[in-house]
């Protein structure tokens, strides 16, 4: 079965950084994009950054460029998105999810990452 | 990156047929045959229900239905049932690897 284990989340001070992984089974890691959704608690679904079958062309939502690095490890079947200078709007649930020809097949059950002082 | 519109809510007794629409741009829902639908019922995950516009995953019943027309795209819930009650998001390719979402609507089976 195809599986995506979000891990990392958790409190951290606004200015902070985090860094959330990714593991992913049960599928081919390397055949895949990978992208990261976020829910604020209560509120609609983002599409927050994607990545490339071999990590060479990530690309984020303008809400986070230039503060989020998304990158893989293929041969680890893991990806990671640190994410630096959190800002408190930058609180919410954040989904691995895989994507496929332009849509999104499957996600996992998101990490809490709350940015607060 | 302005996100799809959607109504905030919708609702049909059990048996009924809704249609929840997602109105884009030219720029996204207008110009990409790329339009998908999820469903998340509470505290659970998203999961895909359409895909390519029209096109079902495997094992999600034909009660469900996608179209589109013009900048428009709708998903159709026919002979509603209990466990079709939750908040439900379009989301559309926009070009140049980013993706949009709705706002979401929720669906209320009364």
């Amino acid at each position: 079965d195809v599986q995506l284990v979000e891990s990392g989340g958790g409190l951290v001070e606004p200015g902070g950084s985090l860094r959330l992984s990714c593991a992913a089974s049960g599928f081919s890691f390397s055949g895949y994009w990978i992208h990261w959704v976020r829910q604020v608690p209560g509120k609609g679904l983002v599409w927050v950054s994607h990545i490339n079958n071999d990590g060479s062309y990530p690309n984020y939502a303008d809400s986070v460029k230039g503060r989020f690095t998304l990158s893989r490890d293929n041969a680890k079947n893991t990806l990671f998105l640190q994410m630096n200078s959190l800002r408190a709007e930058d609180t919410a649930v954040y989904y691995c999810v895989r994507g496929y020809n332009h849509h999104f097949d499957y996600w996992g059950q998101g990490a809490l990452v709350t940015v607060s002082s | 990156q302005s996100a799809l519109t959607q109504p905030p809510s919708a609702s049909g007794s059990p048996g009924q047929s809704v249609t929840i629409s997602c109105t884009g741009t030219s720029s996204d829902v207008g110009v990409y045959n790329y339009v998908s639908w999820y469903q998340q019922h509470p505290g659970k995950a998203p999961k895909l229900v359409i895909f390519e516009v029209n096109k079902r995953p495997s094992g999600v019943p034909d009660r469900f239905s996608g179209s589109k027309s013009g900048n428009t795209a709708s998903l159709t819930v026919s002979g509603l049932q209990a466990e079709d009650e939750a908040d439900y998001y379009c989301n559309s390719y926009a070009g140049t690897h980013i993706w949009v979402f709705g706002g979401g609507t929720k669906l209320t089976v009364l």
